[in-house]
């Protein structure tokens, strides 16, 4: 059981390229949660997911697309990568319930836009 | 919108001592708020959770209490030790799309 695993674990991109930072997990959670983390901001909601097929916005979307094909799959996209986009991304997940469940979290991508 | 606060900021405190960490939100409709450890380049690891029925939770040296009407958390850690050195964020569950708000985090660092 790995829990949440993201890939990959750093990345460097110039100004406009374009790159795909995939989350799974393996626990059969319906929720699925992009983070970024950045100094002094505390971890700040991008896009979520409440099941298979379905995305939301969350407090900083713009900038970024998500998709949810398969349940265990989460997808960040940067179609056209901006210095303002250097942080660090954290994706979590949980189980479809009430107030007793837990969000779980992976390791982390470090990326960096120059 | 939710907003989460953590203070202090950063803490130093000898080994052995007992200490509080505080998080506060502006919006007490929450479902629950989630207590975390960082070590420094790595994830989130999960320490407590406490539910928006609950008043307290325990697990081992940590004690996390939550006092919703005020919208107040403390984060109680007996005994510190060195190896209780890391940041400690709080996050609320709540609001649209039933989504989590995080605090900016407290550094703790204990000194041997």
């Amino acid at each position: 059981n790995a829990g949440v695993t993201q890939t990959p674990k750093f990345r460097v991109l110039k100004t406009g390229q374009s790159m795909t930072l995939l989350c799974a997990q393996d626990m059969n959670h319906e929720y699925m949660y992009w983070y970024r983390q950045d100094p002094g901001m505390g971890l700040r909601l991008i896009h979520y997911s409440v099941g298979e097929g379905t995305t939301a916005k969350g407090e900083v979307p713009d900038g970024y697309n998500v998709s949810r094909l398969k349940k265990q799959n989460f997808l960040l996209g940067l179609e056209s990568a901006a210095p303002s986009q250097t942080s660090v991304y954290f994706c979590a997940s949980r189980p479809w319930g009430g107030r007793a469940y837990e969000q779980y979290f992976g390791p982390g991508t470090r990326l960096t836009v120059t | 919108k939710q907003e989460v606060t953590q203070i202090p900021a950063a803490l130093s405190v000898p080994e052995g001592e007992n200490l509080v960490l505080n998080c506060s939100f502006t919006d007490s409709a929450i479902y629950n708020l989630q207590w975390f450890r960082q070590d420094p380049g790595k994830g989130l690891t999960s320490l407590l959770l406490i539910q928006s029925s609950q008043r307290e939770q325990t697990s081992g040296r940590l004690n996390a209490s939550l006092d919703k009407s005020s919208g107040r958390s403390t984060l109680y850690i007996a005994a510190s030790q060195p190896g209780d050195s890391a940041t400690y964020l709080c996050a609320v569950r709540g609001g649209p799309g039933n989504q989590f708000y995080f605090g900016t985090g407290t550094s703790l660092t204990v000194i041997p």
